[in-house]
């Protein structure tokens, strides 16, 4: 079955920095992989999608990258800020695109020092 | 701006009571989930619905059911709680059912604590 590893449990940059994120897959490529924020004792919040054939999709300082040689997921900060302390999330389909097939990775806990 | 609302934020109940989670949404929006997240295993998939009185089973269906009665709600029972079930619970919602164009939107969480 589909497996999604987030790499990294935790991630300490210097604020000003790029922070980068890595989400690996194992078997066959999802449909699209999304991105989600999770801030302490809330939900996580949507951030992007990037669809199988898309290699990249920015959002303000946000990056996202998609390798499905790789089978891997790369998520950008650039010139990251102390707001942007947070927990991390990809998601991606077990097959089909249904998101009753969601998946999600454990999640990497950034954290941006001034 | 799509509002989830779970009713409780922190709930404490004994072994082997009956507990309600409640979740409502308010922008008609089709789908709705429950997770549970827990340290180190990640958010996991209890129950969806795609439609009124109709529901799946997620990932790890078991001591659970759902109820959804009305479009905008989306109940999660533990008919019997066990220690176990000691956790977050999440509730989410989505347009569609189609996730590469309709995203999650999440409440807040329950946090749930059986003694």
């Amino acid at each position: 079955s589909q497996k999604i590893e987030q790499n990294s449990e935790a991630l300490n940059i210097q604020e000003g920095k790029t922070a980068t994120l890595t989400c690996n897959y194992t078997n066959y490529s999802p449909a699209y992989l999304q991105w989600y924020r999770q801030d302490p004792g809330r939900g996580p919040v949507f951030l992007l999608l990037i669809r199988e054939n898309e290699k990249e999709k920015r959002k303000e300082r946000l990056k996202v990258t998609f390798d499905t040689t790789l089978k891997q997921s790369l998520f950008h900060i650039t010139a990251s800020q102390p707001a942007d302390s947070a927990t991390y999330l990809c998601a991606l389909d077990h097959y089909g695109g249904s998101q009753g097939n969601l998946i999600f990775g454990k999640g990497t806990k950034l954290s941006v020092k001034p | 701006d799509v509002k989830v609302t779970q009713s409780s934020r922190y709930l404490v109940k004994r072994t082997g009571e009956k507990v309600f989670l409640e979740c409502v949404q308010d922008m008609d929006h089709e789908n709705m989930f429950w997770y549970r997240q827990d340290p180190g295993l990640g958010l996991r998939l209890i129950y969806f619905s795609y439609d009124v009185k109709m529901k799946e089973k997620g990932d790890i269906p078991e001591g659970y059911s759902v109820s959804r009665e009305k479009k905008e709600r989306f109940s999660l029972i533990l008919e019997s709680a066990s220690t176990n079930q000691t956790s977050m619970y999440l509730c989410a919602s989505s347009l569609f059912g189609d996730g590469a164009n309709s995203p999650l939107h999440f409440g807040n969480g329950t946090r749930l604590t059986v003694t």
